[in-house]
């Protein structure tokens, strides 16, 4: 597609439930990262997909985050048992090569546990 | 791993005047290094980048300078406008072609 797609845009969810946060890469580009971002902070690595290379989960906060990339293209984030530091700003971007150029973002996904 | 301080946290500056923004980083393996542009309710926007064989670059109003040996890198904004209020955060990626770690970010408030 043109750009990064995510969906949903918002989703509330209550304190407990699972959810599933969906990224659309930029067609060709090899590189996918999510990143969360609380209000008014900054951007917190969360994981990164490169290729057909073991993804680096280094910034997930808790075994009850993960992530998966699906035929090299689309991306889920999940979040098992949410709890109210869950809620933040999720955003996903990918960059044609790592490393060459800067990466694109998505609009996000807004997650709020009530 | 690599570590990115940005200071200052909030800036606030006359319609007009310059605005500069400094970010130091920990891996002197890094050697890209660029800049995002995060309005109010929208997604980061990459405004300008910079490699660690080049010293400066310049895109109209805005430029960016890197010190590879101080490990430092800064953005430099002139004849700012209201629409240059946003967030700025600065972000380095080492050569392995690795994530980028961003900066805390800079909240730019551009007084009419």
């Amino acid at each position: 597609g043109a750009g990064v797609s995510q969906s949903p845009s918002n989703k509330v969810t209550e304190k407990g439930k699972d959810v599933e946060l969906r990224c659309d890469p930029i067609s060709g580009h090899t590189a996918l990262y999510w990143y969360r971002q609380s209000l008014g902070q900054g951007l917190e690595f969360l994981i990164y997909f490169q290729g057909n290379s073991a993804p680096d989960k280094s910034g997930l906060p808790s075994d009850r985050f993960s992530a998966e990339r699906t035929g090299g293209s689309v991306s889920t984030l999940t979040i098992q048992r949410t709890q109210q530091e869950d809620s933040a700003v999720y955003l996903c971007a990918s960059s044609l090569v790592p490393g060459v150029g800067g990466y694109t973002f998505g609009s996000g996904t807004r997650l709020t546990v009530v | 791993g690599e570590n990115v301080e940005q200071h200052p946290s909030t800036l606030s500056v006359q319609e007009g005047d310059s605005a500069v923004i400094k970010c130091t980083y920990s891996d002197s393996a890094s050697n890209y290094f660029p800049w995002y542009k995060q309005e109010l309710g929208k997604r980061p926007q990459l405004i300008i980048d910079i490699r660690s064989n080049v010293g400066e670059k310049k895109d109209q109003r805005i430029a960016v300078t890197l010190n590879k040996t101080a490990k430092h890198f800064s953005l430099h904004i002139t004849e700012t406008q209201p629409e240059d209020s946003a967030v700025y955060f600065c972000a380095a990626e080492p050569a392995a072609g690795n994530k980028l770690t961003f900066g805390g970010g800079t909240r730019v408030l551009v007084k009419p």
